[in-house]
């Protein structure tokens, strides 16, 4: 089974429309973060969160949100998709400092297409 | 200027070349370095972490640093088809978050 899973994998919506992306661990892992990919552009970090209680912005963060459920998991919202949201998206875990996993563990992406 | 400069490619060889992927950065505060594979439609993964100056080699994957010359690489020796993918650098000083660079598309021809 996959460390890092996100839900959905593919998704289409409308401008306007609120959506919400969703990553799961396995890993046991207190860091969580979400990054958009964009060609041309590379990864982009739009939030991260140290543990449950802590939330910090990325680069990016204007036109998201996100929600810290639980260790394992951390939401991502398009509270009003626009076009220019239309990107991969990936959610990545890592370990506390000082080891080999305090590098960054991908999930497989979820493809967002806003029209 | 972006903190690390990745040429995007593509860079496109013959099955059993060795390949190089390089990149530089500005910030002489980096001390861990990575790189990573990301096929299409996959999420990254993680293929060589280094820290600090020197080589480590995993196989057919060698990764080398150049603190002085803030100058990263990655050799990829007898390359596959397999091998494929877009290569991205990463760097990042103590705890803080890494920054990456905009990846390299590599295609091994056979």
């Amino acid at each position: 089974d996959a460390d890092v899973t996100q839900t959905p994998r593919n998704r289409i919506t409308k401008t306007g429309k609120r959506i919400m992306l969703e990553c799961s661990q396995t890993k046991g892992h207190d860091r969580m973060y979400w990054y958009r990919q964009d060609p041309g552009l590379g990864l982009r970090l739009i939030y991260y969160s140290f543990d449950v209680k802590d939330i910090n912005k990325g680069e990016i963060s204007d036109g998201y949100s996100v929600s810290r459920q639980a260790q394992a998991k951390f939401s991502l919202s398009l509270e009003s998709a626009i076009p220019n949201q239309t990107a991969l998206y990936f959610c990545a875990t890592s370990g506390p400092t000082g080891g080999r996993t305090d590098t960054q563990y991908f999930g497989p992406g979820t493809r967002l297409t806003v029209l | 200027q972006k903190e690390v400069e990745q040429d995007p490619g593509p860079l496109s060889v013959p099955e059993g070349a060795i390949v190089s992927l390089n990149c530089t950065y500005s910030n002489s505060a980096f001390q861990y370095f990575m790189w990573y594979r990301q096929y299409s439609r996959k999420g990254p993964e993680l293929l060589m972490y280094t820290y600090s100056s020197g080589n480590k080699e995993d196989g057919r994957f060698t990764a080398q640093v150049d603190k002085s010359s803030k100058y990263i690489s990655l050799f990829i020796r007898d390359s596959q088809p397999s091998d494929s993918a877009t290569y991205l650098c990463a760097m990042r000083r103590g705890s803080y978050i890494p920054t990456f660079g905009r990846g390299t598309s590599l295609i091994v021809h056979p």
